[in-house]
């Protein structure tokens, strides 16, 4: 089963509108997690480390005040869109992998699909 | 930073014939190559990977090798099936818990009976 759980997996919004993300390790601890965006017919594109405890790691490019990064427990990282507009339409998938522990694979969410209207 | 380029973006094959993706990478600290196969609107799966103290790795009718000196790894499907058309991600990282996958651009792959 699922290991890491995103919610929502989809949002339909109004411009102007901030929506949260959530990222939740299930059953194991993240010290780190990653947040991915996929536009349609696109590779995943990290846009940032999520660091429990501490400041989040932005990607060249992605805007920090823009996609607010949240990473308050060891279980859990949120992700908030500002301001939505339709460019920011996309795929929104975390992963994360087990803490303290070598040769795990990364564990990803289900992804949220974001629609800005 | 990591860089991963993967070829081809698309391939069409016979049900039954072998299909190849190629993928490079550029960052010599890179020691874990997943690769991931991803349907429509739905997380990308784990089918296989390897590490880089290994130079091929199999399961079943997926097999993956790695030259670590080229810096180059490499994903073969045998017997291909039609459920097997979908779309397939190398990433390449260094294997630590707070290190990202950084992925290749995709290849379709289409599997026709």
């Amino acid at each position: 089963g699922a290991v890491v759980s995103q919610h929502p997996s989809w949002v339909i919004c109004k411009s102007g509108t901030s929506v949260k993300i959530e990222c939740r390790s299930l059953d194991f601890q993240a010290t780190t997690m990653f947040w991915y965006r996929q536009f349609p017919k696109q590779s995943l594109m990290l846009m940032a480390t999520s660091n429990e405890g501490s400041k989040a790691t932005y990607e060249q490019g992605v805007e920090k005040d823009k996609f607010l990064i949240n990473h308050a427990s060891l279980t859990l990282s949120t992700l908030t869109v500002t301001s939505a507009h339709p460019e920011d339409s996309s795929f929104y998938i975390c992963s994360a992998r087990r803490q303290g522990r070598s040769n795990q694979p990364q564990h990803f969410g289900d992804g949220t699909r974001l629609s800005i209207l | 930073g990591e860089n991963v380029e993967q070829h081809p973006s698309t391939l069409s094959v016979q049900e039954g014939d072998s299909a190849v993706i190629k993928c490079t990478y550029s960052d010599s600290a890179s020691n874990y190559f997943p690769w991931y196969k991803q349907e429509l609107g739905k997380r990308p799966q784990l089918i296989i990977d390897i590490r880089s103290n290994v130079g091929e790795k199999k399961d079943q009718r997926i097999a993956v090798t790695l030259n670590k000196t080229a810096k180059h790894f490499s994903l073969h499907i045998t017997e291909t099936q039609p459920e097997d058309s979908a779309v397939y991600f190398c990433a390449a990282s260094a294997n630590q818990a707070g290190t990202a996958l950084i992925f290749g651009k995709g290849t379709t792959l289409s599997v026709s009976s």
